[in-house]
């Protein structure tokens, strides 16, 4: 069975800095990665996904993350961090072989500071 | 407009009245689930379907059912619910599960209170 965890509830970033959000993921077989995003009073939105192939893999909004199965991580960067991005960001796994099934973490809230 | 549509937005009942909040999905996507959002939780997947009259069960199925007799419905019930299932609902839906090449598009969330 897949978990998630991610390092930080919250994350307070001034404008302009890097973001960067830390996701680590347990899976007994290749995993499927996912970042997502949740503004206020609002669904989630899909960032980025890792499935197979490159391991760094580029979203919206400038975002990106890399897979390494090594650490079994796959953290979230943004090299300069703009208002609009304060939100909630969800990292979430499922399995490659039970895609059905979607892990999420408990998500990190990111407050942007002038 | 591609659109996953849950019903209602906001519900407040008591223990014990059988309830069902709706999701509907516009784009012919094969899968659908349903997840709660709790603070400091995340969402946990409660129900999955991946094509009509298929459906299995998330993490945390307990309290809930499901059914799939059509494409673009999914709806969720609550034959009995009680006070911890107060929390925020989330449907979503996707072409081909996970694995798609396109997002999980979500539904904007029902809030549900029970007292």
């Amino acid at each position: 069975a897949q978990s998630v965890t991610q390092l930080g509830s919250h994350v307070s970033v001034s404008e302009g800095a890097l973001v960067l959000l830390r996701c680590n993921y347990s899976s007994s077989v290749p995993p499927y990665l996912f970042w997502y995003v949740q503004y206020p009073n609002q669904g989630l939105q899909l960032l980025l996904k890792y499935t197979t192939g490159a391991t760094l893999v580029k979203g919206i909004n400038g975002f990106e993350a890399e897979f390494k199965k090594s650490e079994t991580s796959f953290h979230l960067t943004k090299p300069s961090a703009h208002m609009s991005d304060a939100a909630e960001y969800f990292c979430a796994v499922s399995e490659s072989d039970s895609w059905g099934k979607l892990q999420f973490g408990a998500g990190t809230q990111v407050v942007v500071t002038p | 407009e591609a659109q996953v549509t849950q019903n209602p937005r906001y519900l407040i009942t008591v223990t014990g009245k059988k309830l069902t909040v709706t999701c509907s999905q516009n784009m012919n996507h094969e899968y659908m689930s349903w997840y709660r959002q709790d603070p400091g939780l995340g969402l946990r997947q409660i129900y999955y379907s991946m094509n009509v009259e298929v459906t299995d069960k998330g993490d945390v199925p307990e309290g809930y059912k499901v059914s799939r007799k059509e494409k673009r419905n999914f709806p969720l019930i609550l034959e009995s619910p009680s006070p911890n299932q107060t929390s925020l609902y989330f449907c979503a839906s996707t072409p081909t599960g996970t694995a798609s090449n396109q997002p999980q598009h979500f539904g904007d969330g029902t809030r549900l209170s029970i007292l």
